[in-house]
């Protein structure tokens, strides 16, 4: 399918357990992002990356890390998930320009840490 | 740094009522200025955009106008309905960030 998509769409873990967060995009867009989204602070970026093995961190990222070996796929991983990372996670993408592009965003991971 | 401010929710209107949510921002450049929607369940669409001072971006019945001079972008419509009940969010662009900036959400709640 074209576009982005997220994986899985609902996941429930308990406090301590790592978990990883998939987001895939067919478009060859050059960044990638991942934000938070609670109730309150409307999106709030994790990380993104630029290009292929390009990260850098974003607004919050303490407790997540990120990969991108590929420039179509951008794992989120929980090192070791707590409460407070309790939320829906949204993957997006852009073309590589100056930043005037609107952003594509899929469509959202709901992560429930118990 | 760089910051969007929109109007708190939630707002409740009947059908065909006029839609006003307000949105303004700080930037020491020049940004692009975004309406994301978000309906329940799914990921944000790009609403509508205006990327320089006296732009009006347009779609479905939304118009917002880029006010350098009172730093806003206020969504408007002018007969809501039932099917334009979700969240938006307001969103900035600059070309020194790579991110996004976006407000905090207003949910819109029409009722028939």
């Amino acid at each position: 399918d074209a576009g982005i998509t997220q994986s899985p769409r609902y996941k429930i873990t308990e406090t301590g357990r790592q978990v990883t967060l998939m987001c895939h995009q067919t478009w060859s867009h050059s960044y990638m992002f991942w934000y938070r989204q609670d109730l309150g602070h409307g999106l709030r970026l994790i990380y993104y990356s630029a290009a292929a093995d390009i990260t850098d961190k974003g607004e919050v990222p303490d407790g997540y890390v990120v990969s991108r070996s590929k420039t179509e796929n951008f794992p989120l991983t929980l090192e070791s998930a707590t409460r407070s990372q309790t939320s829906v996670y949204f993957c997006a993408s852009r073309e590589q320009s100056l930043g005037y592009n609107e952003q594509f965003f899929g469509p959202g991971t709901r992560l429930t840490v118990l | 740094g760089d910051s969007v401010t929109q109007m708190e929710g939630p707002v409740t209107l009947s059908e065909e009522a006029f839609l006003t949510i307000n949105c303004t921002y700080t930037a020491t450049g020049y940004p692009s200025l975004f309406w994301y929607v978000q309906y329940p369940g799914e990921g944000l669409q790009l609403l509508l955009k205006a990327t320089k001072a006296d732009d009006k971006g347009s779609n479905k019945g939304f118009e917002a106008t880029y006010r350098k001079e009172t730093t806003s972008f206020h969504l408007e419509k002018g007969s809501v309905q039932v099917s334009d009940s979700a969240v938006y969010f307001c969103a900035l662009s600059d070309e020194r960030v790579h991110d996004m900036r976006f407000g905090a959400g207003t949910r819109l709640t029409v009722k028939p």
